[in-house]
C-alpha cells in the first residue's frame, strides 16, 4: 500500500493568516492526489482534485499543488470557517490511501 | 444536483454482519465508482472499496476476505455488507461517488455517515 504522511498533524493559527499543510507519499503517484476538509460530525468535502484543480465551489483561497510524492495544501487567507481536519488522499493505486489527518486550530 | 443518502443498523454485536445501503438521487448511475469509507472515533479515514455499474470491484486487501459491496441499478443504491464483525470495527462508515476526471479519481459527493459499534 502508498504510505501517506501528513505534516503538521496539528497547527493553530489566527484568521487571515496563510497556511500551508504537506502531504508526502511513499512513492511517486503523479497528481493522483486529493484533498479533504472535515468538520466536526459531517463528511469530509472534497476541496482540491488532481493536485492543483480547485472542486466546483470551493473558494479560491484554497489551491494545491505538487507532483510526484510532495504535495501541498495552502490557503491564502483563513476564514473563522476553516478551522477543520484537512486530509490528503492518493488514487494512483488501490487500495486508495488517507494521509492522518491535519487538524487546524483557532489560535 | 446528486446527492446520497445511507441507512443502517447502528449497533450490532461481534461476529454479526454490517449492512449498509447508501441512495442515489438526482444523478446516472453508470459511468461511477460506488464507494464506501469508513472512520473510526477520533481516527483517519480507511478506504473500504468501489464497485462501478459494469460488477468491476476493488476492495481493501485489509477487508477483502469479509466485505461485499454491491449495486442495485433499478433503485439506484448500492451496498455495503462486512461480515464477521470486532470491536475493531467500530466506526463511522460513508459512502461516496467516485469519478474519474483527467484519469484521477475524486470522491464527491459523500453520504452523512453512519456510526456502527460493535459491542457485545
Amino acid at each position: 500500500d502508498i504510505q501517506m504522511t501528513q505534516s503538521p498533524s496539528s497547527l493553530s493559527a489566527s484568521v487571515g493568516d496563510r497556511v500551508t499543510i504537506t502531504c508526502r507519499a511513499s512513492q511517486s503517484i503523479s497528481n493522483f492526489l486529493n484533498w479533504f476538509q472535515q468538520k466536526p460530525g459531517k463528511a469530509p468535502k472534497l476541496l482540491i482534485y488532481a493536485a492543483s484543480s480547485l472542486q466546483s465551489g470551493v473558494p479560491s483561497r484554497f489551491s494545491g499543488s505538487g507532483s510526484g510524492t510532495d504535495f501541498t495544501l495552502t490557503i491564502s487567507s483563513l476564514q473563522p470557517e476553516d478551522f477543520a481536519a484537512y486530509y490528503c488522499q492518493q488514487t494512483y493505486s488501490t487500495p486508495y490511501t488517507f494521509g492522518q489527518g491535519t487538524k487546524l486550530e483557532i489560535k | 444536483q446528486v446527492q446520497l443518502r445511507q441507512w443502517g443498523a447502528g449497533l450490532l454485536k461481534p461476529s454479526e454482519t454490517l449492512s449498509l445501503t447508501c441512495a442515489v438521487n438526482g444523478g446516472s448511475f453508470s459511468g461511477y465508482y460506488w464507494t464506501w469509507i469508513r472512520q473510526p472515533p477520533g481516527k483517519g479515514l480507511e478506504w473500504i472499496g468501489e464497485k462501478d455499474h459494469s460488477g468491476s470491484t476493488n476492495y481493501n486487501p485489509s477487508l477483502k476476505s469479509r466485505v461485499t459491496i454491491s449495486i442495485d441499478t433499478s433503485k439506484s443504491q448500492f451496498s455495503l455488507k462486512l461480515n464477521s464483525l470486532t470491536a475493531a470495527d467500530t466506526a463511522v462508515y460513508y459512502c461516496a461517488r467516485g469519478r474519474m476526471i483527467r484519469g484521477v479519481t475524486m470522491l464527491d459527493p459523500w453520504g452523512q455517515g453512519t456510526l456502527v459499534t460493535v459491542s457485545s
